[in-house]
């Protein structure tokens, strides 16, 4: 098993783009998650899904997007990169959302200029 | 609302000596679970425990040993005898039937030779 895995590892955008961070696991999870880890803030959850086609926003959702199309996959949209989305992304997953140990993937360090 | 603080922002230890992380976490569930997680240098995170409220019992895992304590509403951490390769950001987190994960700030210990 793969796990959970991200891509990219990090990325550089200007002010105003776009982007898709990708995120996968091989476990049959149903739930999946995103989070930012900001210096001294520890990860807060952006949006969440506990299934295909369900998705719910998090303590931080404003200014990304999420769709939940197949069970494994689960892509983080930024719409209109800003300075203040600079961050490291994590991805997460488990078997459901109450009390299960959440699998991280390895991040994707996003840098907003 | 839930609540997990690490009060600790940064330890330093030299080698061999023994470390206790701490982690204070606020719930009005009954049910309700708590993790540490682990990451180093390289920046993942990787799983460490996970407890559940109406398990009590003190955990202990090789040089790792885990102190529950509803009383105090405190799960701490401790590493006994010290090694270089423990340094890393500690995370304590905290899940309940009725909310997210959230996690607390984190511990930065850095392991002196």
């Amino acid at each position: 098993n793969a796990g959970v895995t991200q891509t990219p590892k990090f990325q550089v955008l200007k002010t105003g783009q776009s982007m898709t961070l990708q995120c996968a696991q091989d476990m049959n999870h149903e739930y999946m998650s995103w989070y930012r880890q900001d210096p001294g803030m520890g990860l807060r959850l952006i949006h969440y899904s506990v299934g295909a086609g369900i998705t719910d926003q998090g303590e931080v959702p404003n200014g990304y997007n999420v769709s939940r199309s197949t069970t494994e996959d689960f892509p983080l949209r930024l719409l209109s990169a800003a300075p203040s989305q600079t961050s490291v992304y994590f991805c997460a997953s488990s078997y459901s959302r109450w009390g299960e140990t959440q699998y991280f993937g390895p991040g994707t360090r996003l840098l907003v200029l | 609302a839930q609540k997990v603080t690490q009060a600790q922002t940064e330890i330093s230890v030299v080698e061999k000596e023994d470390v206790t992380l701490d982690c204070v976490y606020e719930t009005r569930d009954t049910t309700y679970y708590l993790f540490w997680y682990k990451q180093p240098p390289s920046g993942e995170l990787v799983f460490l425990i996970r407890r559940n409220s109406f398990d009590e019992q003190n955990e202990i895992s090789g040089r790792y040993s885990w102190n529950f304590q509803k009383s105090t509403s405190s799960f701490n951490f401790t590493i006994t005898a010290s090694q270089v390769v423990d340094s890393a950001v500690y995370f304590c987190a905290l899940s309940s039937n009725t909310d997210k994960l959230i996690f607390g700030t984190g511990t930065r210990l850095q392991v002196f030779p």
